[in-house]
């Protein structure tokens, strides 16, 4: 089973919600990914963690909170987002071998208004 | 960061025809991975790569890893209305950072 499952599909928030994004793997891997994708362009890399510790945080603004509960949850916290947040948020999972296969979700469409 | 370039950017073809994309870069990667993206959802791993000069076919797909480890093609044969998508290579170091090239999307007319 190579499934990676992501909830919500959609989200719209305005930008005084706090709402969160949910990921789940149940691959045995140990990293785990968020990434944020807009239209016709490639993923771009905002947290790794690594064995359930934040090891890569790529600058993202601190209104966007990751939690890695346990090795096979990933949640992304958002709040007072901007319009310009909106995007495809994918989360990903890899082993942390020498066969470095990355795994995605679905995504979750997210809207601010 | 790493640069990967992908190219073409885009394709037109006519069903049947036989497409072929590559991914380069001025870095060495340990791993090539191949995804196909649909609109609105997660790209789908087509194929993974984990040696120099490894060929692997997965269907009408065929993808080989560089000798010099810096590129990787991907050629899709006999195209198909289902192949249209975007497609994105991505190099691998370590665990860590997976680098994606910009995508190729894919039109195919029937």
């Amino acid at each position: 089973d190579t499934e990676v499952t992501q909830t919500p599909k959609h989200l719209v928030m305005g930008m005084t919600n706090k709402k969160s994004l949910k990921c789940e793997q149940h691959m045995g891997h140990r990293a785990m990914y968020w990434y944020k994708q807009k239209a016709k362009k490639p993923p771009e890399l905002m947290f790794v963690y690594s064995y359930e510790k934040l090891s890569i945080n790529e600058s993202v603004p601190s209104r966007f909170s990751p939690e890695c509960p346990n090795s096979s949850l990933l949640n992304l916290h958002l709040h007072a987002l901007q319009p310009e947040d909106s995007a495809l948020y994918l989360c990903a999972s890899a082993g942390t071998t020498n066969t470095d296969t990355q795994y995605f979700g679905p995504g979750t469409r997210l809207t601010v208004l | 960061g790493q640069q990967l370039n992908q190219s073409p950017q885009s394709m037109f073809i006519q069903e049947g025809e036989d497409v072929s994309m590559n991914c380069t870069s001025s870095s060495i990667f340990n791993t090539w991975l191949w995804y196909k993206q649909e609109p609105g959802e997660g790209p789908v791993l087509l194929i993974a790569l984990y040696k120099a000069g490894e060929l692997t076919s997965n269907g009408r797909l065929t993808a080989q890893f560089g000798i010099t480890r810096k590129d990787s093609f991907l050629n899709i044969s006999a195209s198909i209305p289902s192949d249209v998508g975007i497609y994105f290579c991505a190099g691998v170091y370590n665990f860590n950072k997976f680098y994606f090239g910009s995508g190729t999307k894919l039109n195919v007319k029937p």
